[in-house]
């Protein structure tokens, strides 16, 4: 799997968009990005992926450039809750019959929610 | 609709004992990951299972760590002879067999099971 490159610490305001950028350079043209985030003690929990396309949810949106070289993903309206670490994955999604298939965690960012 | 099951959620063991993680995975998946995240640190990859086979163990210690997923039953992760240095969080993960069309993995977590060896 390709790596990731995070900042570790970002600092928002509660009700603000919190930004969090994330730099793959060496994405293969298979690989997807996937972000998943854990709040303190607790087990991580999947936020979004995507291939190419932006992509939304319900938690967050992913963009991802044309080059696929960075993404960002956007928490519309963070609020306490959302402060945990964030973690940007790239991977394989396609299961091929053999090998690795976890998610391979790097340090992530640690995203601190203000009042 | 249950999600990932752990337990025990916190197990204390005195060095030279046995401990035994159980996860139960989300219905209808029959991938089974194990992480462990020592205190202060992230998540690192032990191993890889489906039912009644180690696909990936790469991340395993070479000694003192077995895992299991039987046909029956939860996933067994299992650490004989503690010792101080296995204290950390242990975290089960599931998925899907991710279909041809999908094209995309997602891992469900457990809350985790909390191991302390005095």
């Amino acid at each position: 799997d390709a790596k990731t490159t995070q900042p570790p610490s970002m600092d928002c305001a509660e009700g603000r968009a919190a930004n969090l950028p994330c730099n793959h350079s060496t994405i293969s043209g298979n690989e997807y990005v996937y972000w998943y985030r854990q709040i303190h003690s607790q087990g991580p929990q999947y936020i979004i992926h995507g291939l190419k396309n932006n992509e939304t949810n319900e938690m967050a949106s992913l963009i991802i450039t044309e080059d696929r070289k960075s993404s960002t993903l956007i928490l519309p309206h963070a609020t306490l809750r959302d402060t945990a670490v964030y973690y940007c994955i790239v991977r394989v999604a396609m299961y091929s019959g053999g090998g690795a298939d976890g998610l391979t965690f790097g340090k992530g960012t640690h995203l601190i929610i203000q009042p | 609709n249950a999600g990932v099951m752990q337990n025990p959620r916190h197990l204390v063991r005195r060095r030279g004992q046995e401990a035994r993680l159980r996860c139960s995975p989300m219905k209808g998946h029959s991938h089974v990951y194990w992480y462990r995240q020592l205190p202060e640190e992230g998540l690192k990859f032990m191993v890889y299972l489906q039912k009644e086979n180690i696909i990936d163990e790469s991340g395993m210690p070479k000694e003192r760590f077995s895992a299991e997923f039987p046909k029956e039953g939860p996933s067994i992760l299992r650490i004989q002879q503690v010792v101080r240095g296995d204290s950390a969080a242990y975290f089960c993960a599931s998925s899907l067999i991710p279909g041809q069309s999908s094209g995309a993995n997602v891992l469900t977590f457990g809350a985790g099971s909390r191991l302390t060896v005095l």
